[in-house]
């Protein structure tokens, strides 16, 4: 247990319904990533947030966004579906700003029919 | 079940050999790498990372090699368990280190 919760662990959704994954990092890390992981893709970095601010930015598409909120944890939001998001979703921690270790998360693995 | 990597390159070892996953990193530029271990239904769970100013790192029945010459990176399990049945990938980063590129993977199957 690496010490990220995700919620949920499965979602089920329709193309074009919006959802929202979150995710709580480890106890005193300020940083958190998400990626997405798909057949064809393979694991890809999406965005980081450290002490609630925008730091990195990956592929992340238009119809995707994130935050960060006071307490640290973190939630992604998924709008205008489409079948092609259809994967797992990993959120990860790590202490600082950069320079340590990702802790990742059991994921989300999200079905879009 | 795991739907992911279904199509990845597997290593097939004996229970108690040696095992050498291999990857070759893209960017010559990066300078920090890591190994992850990812098991069916789970995240990556972080095995091993080494830094650019070393070629060799070990842990507890692991070892990472690094070769910074043909940009080449190995992961070495010693006396490998039913227990390392995963996928393998590794992950490089350069600079500040908060993005991580990952490889493809390497399923490990080990047979007793």
């Amino acid at each position: 247990d690496s010490g990220v919760t995700q919620t949920p662990k499965h979602l089920i959704t329709a193309t074009g319904q919006r959802v929202t994954l979150r995710c709580s990092p480890r106890s005193g890390d300020l940083s958190v990533y998400w990626y997405q992981q798909s057949l064809d893709q393979g694991l890809q970095f999406l965005i980081q947030y450290y002490n609630g601010e925008e730091r990195a930015k990956g592929n992340i598409l238009e119809r995707f966004s994130a935050q960060q909120f006071p307490d640290l944890h973190s939630e992604l939001n998924l709008s205008s579906l489409e079948l092609g998001d259809s994967a797992l979703y990993f959120c990860a921690s790590s202490p600082q700003l950069a320079g340590e270790t990702q802790y990742f998360g059991p994921g989300t693995r999200l079905l879009v029919l | 079940g795991e739907s992911v990597g279904l199509h990845l390159p597997t290593l097939s070892v004996q229970e108690g050999d040696n095992s050498i996953i291999n990857c070759a990193y893209s960017n010559s530029a990066s300078d920090y790498f890591i190994w992850y271990k990812q098991e069916s239904g789970k995240g990556p769970q972080f095995i091993i990372d080494i830094r650019s100013n070393m070629d060799k790192r070990q842990g507890q029945r692991v070892t990472v090699l690094l070769n910074k010459t043909v940009k080449h990176l190995s992961l070495q399990i010693a006396a490998t368990q039913p227990g390392d049945s995963a996928v393998y990938f590794c992950a490089e980063a350069s600079g500040g280190y908060n993005k991580l590129i990952f490889g493809a993977g390497t399923r490990l199957a080990v047979h007793p």
